[in-house]
C-alpha cells in the first residue's frame, strides 16, 4: 500500500531564505502522482505543486520546486525566498493504487520570522 | 467564480444526533471526496464518488453516510455510530477519476460534546 512520510514536525527558516520540507514515499506502482498542499491556519488546503512518476524534470511553479529522487523514493518541497506568508502546514501526498484519492503524509508546520 | 463551498464553517452538536455537512461544487467535476482531519494529522479518506449515484467507503468510513444525487452536491452524514466524530472536514473535487489535483472546499470544524 501507499505511503507518505513527513519525518519534521516542524520548520523554522527566516525571510528570504530557501527551506527544504522532506517528503519520502512507499509505493509499489510504476505509475504515480505526487502532490503537495499547504493548509493556513485558516484551515482550506491549497495545491502547491505535482510531479509525474515518469515526469523527467523536476516540477517547478514560481518559488516552488519538487526536488525528485526516484531512486530514494523521495519528493522534497523547496521554497525559495521564504514569505511571512509561508507559515502555515505543508502535506505531501501520493494517490492510492487504486488512482481514487490521496494519501496524505502527517505534515510539516512551516514558519517564518522577520 | 468556481470553486467548492462547504456549509457551515463551524458546527457545534450534542452527542447521539446526526449532522450533514454540506458540499457544493460548481466546477464540473466527475470525482468528490471527503477527508476528515485530526489535529495534527493529516487527511483520512471518508468516502469517495466518482459519478452520479454512486459512491465507495474510503478508509474510515464506519458512522458516516453519503449521497450523490446531483453532479455538484455530496453531502456527508456524521451519524451517532461515530465514535469520535469531533474533527475537520474538507470536502474536495478532481475532473474525474484517476491522478489529478484534487480542489478543496474552506471546511467544516464539527464539535460534538
Amino acid at each position: 500500500a501507499q505511503k507518505i512520510t513527513q519525518t519534521q514536525p516542524g520548520m523554522f527558516v527566516q525571510e528570504k531564505e530557501a527551506v527544504t520540507l522532506d517528503c519520502t514515499y512507499d509505493t509499489s506502482d510504476p505509475s504515480y502522482g505526487l502532490f503537495w498542499y499547504k493548509q493556513p491556519s485558516s484551515g482550506e488546503m491549497i495545491f502547491l505543486i505535482y510531479q509525474g512518476s515518469y515526469d523527467q524534470q523536476n516540477a517547478t511553479e514560481g518559488r516552488y520546486s519538487l526536488n525528485f529522487q526516484k531512486a530514494r523514493k523521495s519528493a522534497n518541497l523547496v521554497i525559495s525566498a521564504s514569505q511571512l506568508g509561508d507559515s502555515a502546514m505543508y502535506f505531501c501526498a501520493i494517490f492510492n493504487q487504486a488512482g481514487t484519492a490521496l494519501i496524505f503524509g502527517k505534515g510539516t508546520t512551516l514558519s517564518v520570522s522577520s | 467564480d468556481g470553486g467548492i463551498t462547504q456549509s457551515p464553517k463551524y458546527l457545534f452538536r450534542k452527542e447521539g444526533q446526526n449532522v450533514t455537512l454540506s458540499c457544493e461544487q460548481n466546477l464540473n467535476h466527475d470525482a468528490m471526496y471527503w477527508y476528515r482531519q485530526d489535529p495534527g494529522q493529516g487527511l483520512r479518506l471518508i468516502y469517495y464518488s466518482q459519478i452520479v449515484n454512486d459512491f465507495q467507503k474510503g478508509d474510515i468510513a464506519e458512522g458516516y453516510s453519503v449521497s450523490r444525487e446531483k453532479k455538484e452536491s455530496f453531502p456527508l452524514t456524521v451519524t451517532s455510530a461515530q465514535k469520535n466524530p469531533t474533527a475537520f472536514y474538507l470536502c474536495a473535487s478532481s475532473p474525474r477519476q484517476g491522478i489529478h489535483e484534487q480542489y478543496f472546499g474552506p471546511g467544516t470544524r464539527l464539535t460534538v460534546t
